[in-house]
């Protein structure tokens, strides 16, 4: 099965600008989390989509947005760019009852320059 | 403090060593897992516990939920399991909290 998929892989962005990702979860999946990484901070939680409702987030500013469609596709905002916003952006897909398996995608790597 | 604290940082091994990494937690949890992550950044699940032992192969992940500590081993080390090890832990609500990860590498 497919799994998975975050788009774009790469992306290069100015402070200030705005930015969506992607991330298409495996079929049958209703739970959509996202991650940061960076070298300074490593993996860290920012929030999670379940049937199209937030159920938990971390600790990140409101520039940091998302959403969930129907189709559990999900997408990640972040608004007002700034440096310290260049990371590899993850996503993993899970069923959702919090006790299964989490499969990861590959990421997007957002530089801001 | 870290709310989950990852040992060693950096592990050097000659290939067909046994490995051990392990991980320390100081919250409440519903699960742990044992993340891999190579050079390029995918992330792959190794291990999902909440309790007691799993063993996938030539990987072997432990956890005691009392004394709040994992542990992830390697037998027979091979260099294709050079990568970064993360330990993540699951609190009530699906919230994440990430080790700083263990860089292994296996030398041929």
């Amino acid at each position: 099965k497919a799994g998975v998929t975050q788009t774009p892989r790469y992306l290069i962005k100015t402070r200030g600008q705005q930015v969506t990702l992607s991330c298409s979860p495996i079929s049958g999946h209703r739970s959509v989390s996202w991650y940061q990484q960076t070298p300074g901070q490593g993996l860290q939680f920012l929030f999670e989509y379940f049937s199209e409702t937030q159920r938990n987030k971390g600790n990140f500013p409101g520039r940091f947005s998302g959403r969930q469609f129907s189709n559990s596709r999900s997408e990640m905002n972040v608004s007002t760019l700034e440096l310290g916003d260049s990371a590899l952006y993850l996503c993993a897909s899970s069923i959702g009852t919090g006790l299964d398996g989490y499969t990861f995608g590959s990421g997007t790597r957002l530089t801001v320059v | 403090k870290n709310e989950v604290e990852q040992s060693p940082q950096n592990l050097t091994a000659q290939e067909g060593e046994f490995i051990t990494i392990n991980c320390s937690y100081s919250v409440g949890i519903s699960a742990l897992h044992w993340l891999q992550q190579h050079p390029g950044g995918g992330i792959v699940s190794l291990f999902m516990l909440s309790s007691g032992k799993k063993k996938h192969g030539r990987l072997i992940a432990t956890i005691n939920i009392q004394e709040k500590h994992s542990s992830l081993h390697i037998t027979a080390s091979h260099p294709r399991d050079s990568a970064v090890y993360i330990c993540a832990v699951i609190r009530t609500g699906n919230q994440f909290y990430f080790g700083t990860g263990t860089s292994l590498t296996v030398i041929p």
